[in-house]
């Protein structure tokens, strides 16, 4: 169950797009389509933008979009705005009945 | 609307038990899968249990032999037990509904403390 690797921070400025990137292994994100993608703003919980890879829930942007590639998916964010600024973490289900997070992107609006 | 709300959150010494309680409503509690996830303060998420609609109950390595997840679906209660705790556990625990595998609604968390 080894964490997915996120890069600590990432900055854009208003109206410009933003990607994280989220990796992790053959076993998880390789294999299966259930990637998710959630918000996290200083304490608050988190909220759910984007599950199995790509798909977004009722009531969320989308100016929020996900992909994946081989073993790293992506979360973008488009026309970025003030209230964009928060945590982001990315989740895989790993084939064994356990899901695993990512380490946390802090994105910052400039 | 969708509310789930924890609560049994506490100080407790290294090596004692405490019992997490989360109540739902606003939705059919019987046919989802719940997790429970928690957040140590100022980390990550991580990802601890899951219990499926059919009873079937999984655990993260870091908490598997001391952790048991459990639900009520008459009270619409989901549980967690917690024994031989260790400072590690020191977090906010939220008790999460499942949407396709996805965590798709949060309650606000509880907090635990393990410290002597």
């Amino acid at each position: 169950q080894s964490a997915l690797t996120q890069p600590a921070s990432v900055s854009g400025s208003p109206g410009q797009s933003i990607t994280i990137s989220c990796t992790g292994a053959n076993g998880d994100i390789g294999r299966y389509n259930f990637v998710s993608w959630y918000q996290q703003h200083p304490g608050k919980a988190p909220k759910l933008l984007i599950y199995n890879v790509n798909s977004r829930p009722s009531g969320i942007s989308d100016r929020f979009s996900g992909s994946k590639s081989g073993n790293t998916a992506s979360l973008a964010v488009s026309g970025l705005r003030a209230e964009d600024e928060a945590d982001y973490y990315c989740v895989s289900y790993t084939g064994t009945n356990t899901w695993v997070f990512g380490g946390g992107t802090k994105l910052t609006v400039l | 609307e969708v509310q789930l709300v924890e609560s049994g959150g506490d100080l407790v010494q290294p090596g004692g038990s405490l019992i997490l309680s989360c109540a739902v409503s606003g939705f059919t509690f019987d046919d989802y899968d719940m997790h429970w996830v928690r957040q140590s303060l100022g980390k990550g998420l991580e990802w601890v249990s899951v219990i499926g609609a059919t009873f079937d109950t999984y655990y993260a390595d870091s908490v598997k032999g001391r952790f048991t997840v459990s639900r009520k679906n008459a009270k619409k209660t989901l549980y967690l037990h917690m024994n031989n705790l260790k400072a590690g556990d020191t977090a906010v625990y939220y008790c999460v509904k499942d949407l396709e595998g996805a965590l798709e609604s949060w309650g606000q968390g509880t907090l635990v403390t393990v410290s002597s």
